[in-house]
């Protein structure tokens, strides 16, 4: 079956301090993948996606690269600001219509 | 712009009472979810729809209801069977079938208090 295993939070980072966050996938087939954030009191926007193996997907400085051999979608960013601060979701998309949602990190940036 | 609209974002419920959350889109997507997500948590999938007159009850569906009239409109109902309606309720949409490559698109959410 297809689920999402997601670096456990809180994590907290000094500002311009370089940022991962793991996420490894099981899928069946060959998955896209996608991050997502979630900022306090809103709903998840798409920060970056990957259709496809070796793929980078990035926005707003963060990178994420496909990797099958690994079943890796690390989330990176090499200067965080304080406005970076919300819950990032690791998400693939299967075969079908419905998503595989990581249980979320949540990222605090301080000054 | 397109998008997805979930109204309202602060609904305030007694025990006992049904409420429904609205959820409506304008992007022309075939299909839609509801999400339910506690403080701290990751997202649970309530029901969901992938054409109109059609939908199918995800991992949590026990206590909710939901209609697929048309295609731009998802409404959920929390009815007094669900235990612990207090969260954070998320509705999404996406393509079909054939829009394997692009995410959902989600709306900012209602925050659901029983009182």
């Amino acid at each position: 079956g297809n689920s999402v295993t997601q670096m456990e939070g809180p994590v907290t980072l000094s500002e311009e301090a370089f940022l991962t966050i793991n996420c490894t996938y099981t899928a069946t087939g060959y998955p896209s993948l996608f991050w997502y954030v979630q900022y306090p009191g809103e709903g998840l926007q798409l920060l970056l996606k990957a259709t496809k193996a070796d793929d980078k997907g990035s926005n707003k400085g963060f990178e994420a690269t496909y990797r099958k051999e690994t079943t890796s979608f690390h989330l990176e960013k090499g200067s965080v600001q304080v406005s970076d601060s919300a819950v990032y979701f690791c998400a693939l998309r299967g075969t079908g219509n419905q998503f595989y949602f990581g249980t979320g990190t949540s990222l605090t940036v301080i000054p | 712009d397109g998008g997805i609209t979930q109204s309202p974002k602060y609904l305030f419920r007694k025990e006992g009472q049904n409420v429904t959350l609205s959820c409506e889109q304008n992007l022309n997507h075939d299909a839609m979810y509801w999400y339910r997500q506690d403080p701290g948590q990751g997202l649970r999938l309530i029901y969901y729809s992938q054409i109109v007159n059609d939908f199918q009850k995800g991992d949590i569906a026990e206590g909710y209801s939901v209609s697929r009239e048309k295609k731009e409109s998802f409404p959920l109902t929390v009815t007094s069977a669900q235990k612990n309606p207090t969260a954070f309720y998320l509705c999404a949409s996406s393509m079909g079938q054939g829009g394997a490559n692009y995410g959902y698109t989600f709306g900012s959410g209602t925050r659901l208090t029983v009182v």
